[in-house]
């Protein structure tokens, strides 16, 4: 099992341009996650899909689309990026999102200019 | 490297000594709890995990214990070595709610 993957590893953007970090998993996990970490702070929620066809927002969603349509890839859509989603990005996956571990991809380094 | 931990508090332990990091958590609710190791440039990678139904709970050479009373975990790491040099940090679960994660510790192992 290759785990979580993520590309690109980095990305540099102007503000106003929009792009997609791809996430994808091949444990046939259900739940699938999108989070942002920055300096001095724990990872936070963007948002979240409890299976194929269903996402939901998590903590800070404002500026990032998301969608499901298979159970292995869950794309983050930033519509116009800001230097305030300068950010590192992780994806992460579980079985389900009650009580599991969930395991991380290796992230995406993200710069807006 | 990545720029995350900059901030963070630092222990520093001596190669070969044990190490404690500790964790306050927020919600009386959470039931589910999990350590993270993240090294430079990876993703977090999970440690060990512990349900509120128990107080103790061991894994290889690392420890976690939960104090509900007082709302604080503490992951124990035995005869630290080199390689265990990372940030750590601390996720709680309530049901029906999503992972709230720390802002974690850097762990530095001296020779």
């Amino acid at each position: 099992n290759a785990g979580v993957t993520q590309t690109p590893k980095f990305q540099v953007l102007k503000t106003g341009q929009s792009m997609t970090l791809q996430c994808a998993q091949d444990m046939n996990h259900e739940y699938m996650s999108w989070y942002r970490q920055d300096p001095g702070m724990g990872l936070r929620l963007i948002h979240y899909s409890v299976g194929a066809g269903i996402t939901d927002q998590g903590e800070v969603p404002n500026g990032y689309n998301v969608s499901r349509s298979t159970t292995e890839d869950f794309p983050l859509r930033l519509l116009s990026a800001a230097p305030s989603q300068t950010s590192v990005y992780f994806c992460a996956s579980s079985y389900n999102g009650d009580s599991y571990e969930q395991y991380f991809g290796p992230g995406t380094r993200l710069t807006v200019t | 490297g990545e720029s995350v931990g900059l901030h963070l508090p630092t222990l520093s332990v001596q190669e070969g000594d044990n190490s404690i990091i500790n964790c306050a958590y927020s919600n009386s609710a959470s039931d589910y709890f999990i350590w993270y190791k993240q090294e430079s440039g990876k993703g977090p990678q999970f440690i060990i995990d512990i349900r509120s139904n128990m107080d103790k709970r061991q894994g290889q050479r690392v420890t976690v214990l939960l104090n509900k009373t007082v709302k604080h975990l503490s992951l124990q790491i035995a005869a630290t070595q080199p390689g265990d040099s990372a940030v750590y940090f601390c996720a709680e679960k309530a049901p029906r709610q999503n992972f709230v994660f720390g802002p974690g510790t850097r762990l530095s192992v001296l020779p």
